[in-house]
């Protein structure tokens, strides 16, 4: 399809185990984001890449989540030994560049972390 | 540090009338301003941009200004219809070039 695609829809988890989930943005899209939004909360911006460089991870939560991306498209978020905590649906956005473009969203990842 | 304030967590108008929703920044001046629109189990869409240049931005029923004396910005639907009804978000950049969403108001029109 022509829209970002996020996968899987849903993943449950047991606390301990690692989960990988994964982001295939709009075609020619050089910016990619990934953010995390808790129930009835607003989106908590983790990281952006420009191309397949993150300038700036310091949003990621703690050590335990990685994010990388490949070829300029594909990009995976890790998140290792989850947590409760952990447990939101976790959303990702492309745009033309990293400036004031319009983002695409996916309709993100609900993780469920038992 | 810098923020996002949308101080209303819910709206809830007649349909017809016009929606106002607002939006807050504090401790810095984004150059721009975003407006996205969040149905239940959807990932926002976007609706508007603003630049710090502009005061006012119009898409059909869709109306934005930006007030920079006042911090604020403002999104307004006119003629509201129960579709409308969704959550509202904006966002900027912050000054450390990451994306700052505010947690949006929840807009209920009812018919």
């Amino acid at each position: 399809g022509a829209g970002v695609s996020q996968s899987p829809s849903n993943k449950v988890t047991e606390k301990g185990k690692d989960v990988e989930l994964r982001c295939d943005p709009i075609s020619g899209h050089t910016a990619l984001y990934w953010y995390r939004q808790s129930l009835g909360q607003g989106l908590e911006f983790l990281i952006y890449f420009q191309g397949n460089s993150a300038p700036d991870k310091s949003g990621l939560p703690s050590d335990r989540f990685s994010a990388e991306r490949t070829g300029g498209s594909v990009s995976t978020l890790t998140i290792q030994r989850t947590q409760q905590e952990d447990s939101a649906v976790y959303l990702c956005a492309s745009s033309f560049e990293y400036s004031n473009q319009p983002q695409h969203f996916g309709d993100g990842t609900r993780l469920s972390i038992l | 540090s810098q923020k996002i304030e949308q101080n209303s967590e819910a709206l809830n108008i007649q349909e017809g009338k016009t929606a106002t929703l607002t939006c807050n920044y504090t401790n810095y001046s984004p150059a721009y301003l975003q407006w996205y629109r969040q149905d239940p189990g959807r990932g926002p869409v976007f609706l508007l941009l603003i630049r710090e240049n502009e005061k006012e931005k119009r898409k059909e029923r869709l109306k934005v200004t930006f007030d920079t004396t006042l911090k604020q910005s403002l999104f307004h639907i006119t003629a509201s219809q129960p579709a409308d009804s969704a959550t509202y978000l904006c966002a900027a950049k912050s000054s450390a070039s990451k994306i700052i969403f505010g947690s949006g108001t929840r807009l209920s029109i009812r018919p």
